[in-house]
């Protein structure tokens, strides 16, 4: 089955330490994202990768970090997480060479910094 | 991307058809209209997408006014598990951000 896959579904952690949110794909897309989603913000966009060895910052990058080393994954890092990153994030892939073609989002991973 | 304007809440009866109003009155000649929907903190769901012309597919169908400035989105025979958050979205093709607003929260009554 064709999908973004996230781990860990929940997560508590404490200020200041480090933690990696995972995210895979198995279609081959060239194309990754992150969001977080907070209430009353909707979904804002923290990095993008149009491929391996290209990422770019989003909205609101500011205290994440992202790598793209192989296609199918694209980590979101946490070096020093604080409470105002407690929130819901997704991630979501995208094959560029059909333009048209939806996002696809994994299920998301919902993270509290205590 | 143009912005789009989504009543913030509505609600249907269980088998009746679901239409979402958007309003996106700047909208350029090469954007298009996606809507997505999130189903409680689901991650979005793809539905439907279109640039001029009417679409529909097998979760709805999509209306787009002659002038492009609002379209309506429509499930047909809504059930309850269409009770989620619609997002009415416009982008370029060479855009890849998403910019999410805040929706429309469909209610489907039993």
């Amino acid at each position: 089955e064709a999908q973004v896959t996230q781990n860990p579904r929940y997560l508590i952690t404490v200020t200041g330490k480090k933690l990696t949110v995972t995210c895979s794909q198995n279609m081959n897309h060239e194309y990754m994202s992150w969001y977080r989603q907070d209430p009353g913000l909707g979904l804002r966009q923290i990095y993008y990768s149009m491929n391996v060895e290209v990422t770019d910052k989003g909205d609101v990058p500011e205290g994440y970090k992202v790598s793209r080393k192989e296609k199918r994954n694209f980590p979101l890092i946490l070096e020093s997480p604080s409470p105002n990153q407690t929130s819901l994030y997704f991630c979501a892939s995208r094959d560029p060479s059909r333009p048209n073609y939806g996002y696809t989002f994994g299920s998301g991973t919902r993270l509290t910094v205590v | 991307d143009a912005k789009t304007t989504q009543p913030p809440s509505m609600d249907c009866a269980e088998g009746r058809a679901a239409n979402l109003p958007c309003n996106h009155s700047t909208i350029s000649g090469n954007e298009y209209v996606y809507w997505y929907r999130q189903i409680h903190s689901q991650g979005p769901q793809y539905i439907i997408h279109g640039l001029k012309n009417n679409e529909t597919n097998e979760m709805a169908s999509l209306i787009i006014t002659e002038d492009r400035k609002s379209s309506t989105l429509i499930l047909p025979h809504a059930t309850l598990r269409d009770t989620a958050v619609y997002y009415c979205i416009v982008r370029m093709d060479s855009s890849y951000k998403l910019i999410f607003g805040s929706g429309t929260r469909l209610l489907v009554r039993p």
